[in-house]
């Protein structure tokens, strides 16, 4: 079954760094979308992204993120000027349509630890 | 801001018995519902879904139904696994007619379903 996969499973970056983080999503979808999941905390929606441009963000998505699909595979998040608080699961997710009644699956996350 | 609620951290059901886990939403814009499990180290797994022209939708052991009234809706699991041991999580989505094509879902906080044997 095709699945979503994101690189890498754990980051450590300092605080201040800029990190990458890589997604490749199934491949016939065409919406893909970005969550977090801070520690004991709710998952949480970042961006959504359609056509090479972002969709949908929440107020979590400042000028600090940005989003990229910079070839036919890969979709990326970036996060300039970490800070501890950035610490958390980051979740890929594509549907094969703007989820109406579509689900959107996860890839299995990259862990981001900010020190 | 809980626009999605899952009341229960934690449920304990027998092997073989019904598990029914609940969520409850405040939205009245959400149209689409969506239960995801999800075990330690991985992400989220799809389950079953329900769009809210419908009361009910069945798939294998997975029933979900939907109360619009009363913005309520729950998961059967039956008859309960060991396997499905793990965190379920509730979703919604707004749907196309707010205007939401590619918005994010709202999760709730989960509950940790512990299947006994």
């Amino acid at each position: 079954e095709p699945e979503v996969t994101q690189t890498p499973s754990h980051q450590v970056t300092q605080m201040g760094q800029e990190v990458i983080l890589r997604c490749v999503p199934i491949s016939n979808h065409l919406y893909f979308y970005w969550y977090r999941q801070i520690l004991g905390q709710k998952v949480e929606f970042l961006v959504s992204f359609y056509n090479n441009e972002i969709s949908e963000k929440s107020e979590i998505f400042d000028d600090q993120f940005s989003v990229e699909r910079p070839d036919g595979s890969n979709f990326t998040l970036k996060i300039r000027s970490t800070k501890l608080e950035d610490s958390a699961m980051y979740f890929c997710a594509s549907s094969e349509w703007a989820t109406s009644n579509q689900p959107q699956h996860f890839g299995d996350g990259t862990r981001l630890s900010i020190l | 801001d809980q626009q999605v609620k899952q009341n229960s951290p934690s449920l304990s059901v027998q092997e073989g018995r019904i598990s029914i886990l609940n969520c409850d939403y405040t939205n009245s814009m959400f149209d689409y519902f969506l239960w995801y499990k999800k075990y330690p180290a991985e992400g989220p797994t799809f389950l079953i879904s329900i769009s809210s022209i419908k009361d009910k939708n069945e798939d294998g052991r997975f029933t979900v139904f939907l109360n619009k009234s009363a913005k309520h809706l729950s998961l059967h699991i039956v008859p309960s696994q060991p396997g499905d041991s793990a965190v379920y999580f509730c979703a919604a989505h707004p749907g196309p007619y707010s205007g939401g094509g590619a918005d994010g879902l709202t999760f709730g906080k989960g509950t940790h379903l512990i299947i006994q044997p």
